[in-house]
């Protein structure tokens, strides 16, 4: 069964603080890996993949497959980083491709 | 280029009603999925369509049905409503998931 742990429900950080929350998973292959955001009034959306190897809002991501992690980072926080973040699992394409999510990690950047 | 839109945005049901959850995809996406989000709780998969055929279903009673129709709008139905119904709905929608999903704001759902 495939799983995504998200360990810390909270996180507080200041601004100009480096970021990292936590993500790890369980999946027997090579699953898809994303970020989602859902800032304050806002839907829940894509913030980056693992496959893109992208950099958004100054945030990455590094599918670390030995520890199953797949944390995000960014190196100076900014107050309009405070939202709650949603690591997703995906099946690798070809198959049907729901996505498993975390339970979130509510990050707040103090100023 | 519209984005994902969801109706009603909020629903009080009684206990053992039935309800119909709409749902508008992004132009252009041809897979749809609904999921159901618990206060403090990431989103759970229900279930996924494409191109009017359900691909694939989470664990979910057989209470959940869908549809998808040739707009690739599409309807969440619950049946038999029970208080643990209560959480936010949201859809979802895609080319093929392989680059994301675009979201809607979500049915607030309340079962009293």
């Amino acid at each position: 069964a495939q799983r995504v742990t998200q360990p810390e429900k909270l996180l507080s950080v200041f601004k100009g603080a480096p970021v990292e929350l936590k993500c790890n998973y369980s999946y027997s292959g090579s699953p898809e890996l994303f970020w989602y955001v859902q800032y304050s009034r806002q839907r829940l959306q894509l913030l980056l993949r693992h496959i893109s190897r992208e950099s958004i809002k100054g945030f990455t991501a590094d599918l670390n497959k030995g520890e199953t992690s797949f944390h995000l980072k960014k190196p100076f926080a900014q107050e309009e980083d405070s939202a709650m973040y949603y690591c997703a699992l995906s099946r690798p394409r070809g198959s049907a491709r729901q996505l498993t999510f975390g339970s979130g990690t509510q990050l707040t950047v103090l100023p | 280029e519209t984005g994902v839109t969801q109706s009603p945005t909020h629903l009080i049901k009684t206990r053992g009603q039935q309800v119909t959850l709409r749902c508008s995809s992004q132009s252009g996406h041809n897979t749809v999925s609904w999921y159901q989000q618990a206060l403090g709780q990431g989103p759970q998969f229900i279930f996924q369509y494409y191109r009017e055929e359900e691909n694939g279903r989470g664990n979910f009673p057989p209470r959940f049905s869908g549809l998808q129709f040739p707009n690739y709008s599409s309807e969440l139905n619950v049946n038999a409503l029970e208080l643990d119904d209560s959480a936010l709905y949201l859809c979802a929608s895609s080319t093929d998931g392989y680059y994301g999903y675009t979201f809607g704001s979500g049915t607030r759902l309340t079962v009293v």
